[in-house]
């Protein structure tokens, strides 16, 4: 079957604009992750979902960082007044169900802030 | 509190050599899973193996293998008679049953040359 989706790949935005990143994840899969990884360094957490609940956002690194699932599917990372700090490849991972189970990637949204 | 570390930041080998890559972990929990995945040129993040903290038999896979001891809490990944197609950054990432998230180690960068 078909694997997780990010659009847009690429997003090029000026300093304080808004951004809306899109992850679709694999049909079926109830668990949601949103990570961040920045140039030479590993993913870090940003948010975690379970159908549409939003369980864990502690990894979301300020108020500007939002983060949704309305039906349960797929989900919308938005940061709003982007900052040039925000610079870095935003992963989506979905697993089937519980811990147990394997996230699987997306190939990622670069964005780059001017 | 969680922790991956991966000390070797990058390893060059000539085609054909066996290498190893080393994963050191901490976490409190009796519970956990351990993970490795292959992050190619093209940037997505490619499962390679899960492994929970109550089965330490180590595992071969073709060319791949793995090393689990709790005693030293280390998950080394081998790989048997390298090839080009190797190459990549290689991260190691550990989830705890109470926390569902997956925190990496910082990277292993593997060339292989011809």
């Amino acid at each position: 079957g078909a694997g997780v989706s990010q659009s847009p790949r690429y997003k090029v935005a000026k300093r304080g604009q808004d951004v809306a990143l899109r992850c679709d994840p694999i049909s079926g899969h109830v668990s949601l992750f949103w990570y961040q990884q920045a140039l030479g360094q590993g993913p870090e957490f940003l948010t975690y979902f379970q159908n549409e609940a939003q369980l864990d956002k502690s990894g979301l690194p300020s108020d500007r960082f939002f983060a949704e699932r309305p039906e349960g599917s797929v989900s919308t990372l938005k940061i709003q007044r982007t900052q040039q700090e925000d610079s870095a490849v935003y992963l989506c991972a979905s697993r089937y169900m519980d811990e147990k189970e394997t996230q699987y990637f997306g190939p990622g949204t670069r964005l780059l802030v001017l | 509190a969680q922790k991956v570390t991966q000390a070797q930041t990058e390893i060059s080998v000539v085609e054909k050599e066996d290498v190893t890559l080393d994963c050191v972990y901490e976490t409190r929990d009796t519970t956990y899973y351990l993970f490795w995945y292959k992050q190619p040129p093209s940037g997505e993040l490619v499962f390679l193996i899960r492994r929970n903290s109550f089965d330490e038999q180590n595992e071969i896979s073709g060319r791949y293998s793995w090393n689990f001891q709790k005693s030293t809490s280390s998950f080394n990944f081998t790989i048997t008679a390298s090839q080009v197609v190797d190459s990549a950054v290689y991260f190691c990432a550990l989830s705890e049953r109470r926390a569902q998230k997956l925190v990496f180690g910082q990277g292993t960068r593997l060339t292989i040359n011809p």
